[in-house]
């Protein structure tokens, strides 16, 4: 069975420094992998995905996130943090088979102090 | 492009009496919806997968009758939350993708369900 771990509940980090928030997973097979980010009482905004290919994904509002096989991660990064950026983030994998439902992980809060 | 919209945003309602709650794609054809319930600071459970003209798949522990889909059109689904009870309270959020073309779910906005 798939699952996701997301080993932070929170990630406190000053305006302007790089940011990690951080995502590993474990499935039998080649997973799909997404980043979604949350704001308060709304739905899910998709960031980026992790399908194929190049390891280091680039998405929406410039955040990236790294696939690393071996370590069975798909951490979060960006390089200057904006308070704007507070939000609670979703981690989901999920595997080209039937209706490729996703799993997320349980969610990190990622708090960006001025 | 890809926005999903949902119907109510928020809603009260009695104990013992339905809801029902839109899930639209505005400008994608969604071959597949699904529902997700989310408690305060948890995460998602997904709770059916729906596809257009056919029955919706539950997951495990979802109650069937209680919870009625219907995915009547490409760009619409609706979950029906029968003699809903307090704790049936709750964020409900759909998504929606379509199969032939994107792997990515595009979520709504939710709707908070509160049953008194």
């Amino acid at each position: 069975a798939q699952s996701v771990a997301q080993p932070e509940d929170q990630v406190n980090v000053a305006e302007g420094n790089p940011l990690t928030v951080k995502c590993t997973y474990s499935v039998s097979g080649n997973p799909y992998l997404f980043w979604y980010v949350q704001y308060p009482n709304r739905g899910l905004q998709f960031l980026l995905k992790y399908i194929t290919g190049d390891n280091l994904v680039k998405g929406s509002y410039g955040f990236e996130a790294e696939f690393n096989k071996s370590q069975t991660s798909f951490h979060l990064k960006k390089p200057s943090a904006l308070v704007s950026d507070s939000a609670l983030y979703f981690c989901a994998v999920s595997m080209n088979t039937g209706f490729q439902k996703l799993v997320f992980g349980t969610g990190t809060r990622l708090l960006v102090s001025p | 492009g890809a926005v999903v919209s949902q119907h109510p945003s928020r809603v009260i309602c009695k104990s013992g009496t339905s809801v029902k709650i839109e899930c639209r794609s505005l400008d994608f054809q969604a071959t597949t919806m699904f529902w997700y319930r989310q408690f305060p600071k948890k995460s998602l459970m997904l709770m059916a997968t729906s596809n257009e003209g056919s029955k919706a798949t539950y997951e495990q522990g979802v109650e069937k009758d209680k919870f009625l889909i219907n995915h009547a059109s490409l760009t619409l689904s609706t979950l029906t939350v029968t003699s809903a009870h307090p704790e049936d309270s709750s964020f409900y959020i759909c998504s929606a993708r379509d199969l032939g073309t994107s792997i990515v779910q595009y979520f709504g906005p939710g709707t908070r369900l509160t049953v008194t």
